[in-house]
C-alpha cells in the first residue's frame, strides 16, 4: 500500500523567500507524481505533473523534482509571493495500483508581506 | 475553455436522507473521479469513471455510487446520510490517458449533514 507525507505541515515565511515543500512515498514504483495548490475550501489547481521517466518539470517560479529511488520529490517556489498562500498538496499513482491516486496531507503555506 | 463544474456547491441533509451531487467535466474529457475530503482522512479517492462505466472504486461502502452518461456529465448518490459523511466532495476530469494525465478539479460540493 502507498503511503504519501508532506513535511512540513505547515510553513509560514516572508514574502521574498525561496522554499522547497517535500513529498516522500513508500513504493517506488510509480507511474507519475502530481503537485496541486488548494486555496480554503476550494478544490484543486494542478500545478506541475512529473512523469516516472522524468527528473523534473518547471513551470514559472515553480520547479518539482522527482527522485523514484529514495521514494522522494521537492516542490521548489522562488520568490514567493503572498499570493503563493495555499495548501500545496502531492498525489502519487502506484504502478499496480489501479491508477488510484494517493494524496498527502498537504502543506498549508502562508507568505507574509 | 469552460473549467470543471460542480452543482450544487453547498448542501445541507440529514441522517437518512439520500444526495445526489452533479459534475460537468471539461469538454473533451471522458474521465471523471470523485474524492471526498475531510480534516481527519484528507483527500479520498472514492471512484472513476470512462466512456460511462466505472474503471476504477475507492474503499468506501456501497452507500456511496455513481454514474456517467454519455456527454460525459457524473453524478454521484449518497443514500443513507450519516455524521460522518460530512465533507467536500471534489470531482476532477481528464482525457483518459493515463501515463499521462493531469486531473483538472472541480470547486466542490460542501455537504453537511445534521
Amino acid at each position: 500500500k502507498q503511503e504519501v507525507t508532506q513535511i512540513p505541515a505547515a510553513l509560514s515565511v516572508p514574502e521574498g523567500e525561496n522554499l522547497v515543500l517535500n513529498c516522500s512515498f513508500t513504493d517506488s514504483a510509480i507511474y507519475n507524481l502530481q503537485w496541486f495548490r488548494q486555496d480554503p475550501g476550494k478544490g484543486l489547481t494542478s500545478l506541475l505533473l512529473i512523469q516516472s521517466s522524468q527528473r523534473e518539470q518547471t513551470s514559472g517560479r515553480l520547479n518539482a523534482s522527482l527522485d523514484k529511488s529514495s521514494g522522494r520529490s521537492t516542490l521548489y517556489i522562488a520568490a514567493s509571493q503572498p499570493g503563493d498562500s495555499a495548501t500545496y498538496l502531492c498525489a502519487v499513482r502506484r504502478v499496480g495500483g489501479s491508477y488510484i491516486p494517493t494524496f498527502g496531507r498537504g502543506t498549508s503555506l502562508i507568505v507574509h508581506p | 475553455k469552460a473549467g470543471v463544474t460542480q452543482t450544487p456547491r453547498y448542501l445541507i441533509k440529514t441522517r437518512g436522507q439520500q444526495v445526489t451531487l452533479s459534475c460537468s467535466p471539461i469538454s473533451g474529457h471522458r474521465s471523471v473521479s470523485w474524492y471526498q475530503q475531510t480534516p481527519g482522512q484528507g483527500l479520498q479517492f472514492l471512484f472513476e469513471y470512462f466512456s460511462e462505466t466505472q474503471r476504477n472504486k475507492g474503499n468506501f461502502p456501497g452507500r456511496f455510487s455513481g454514474r456517467q452518461f454519455s456527454n460525459s456529465r457524473s453524478e454521484m448518490n449518497v443514500s443513507t446520510l450519516e455524521l460522518g459523511d460530512s465533507a467536500l466532495y471534489l470531482c476532477a476530469s481528464s482525457l483518459g490517458d493515463r501515463i499521462t494525465d493531469t486531473q483538472y478539479f472541480g470547486p466542490g460540493t460542501r455537504l453537511t449533514v445534521l
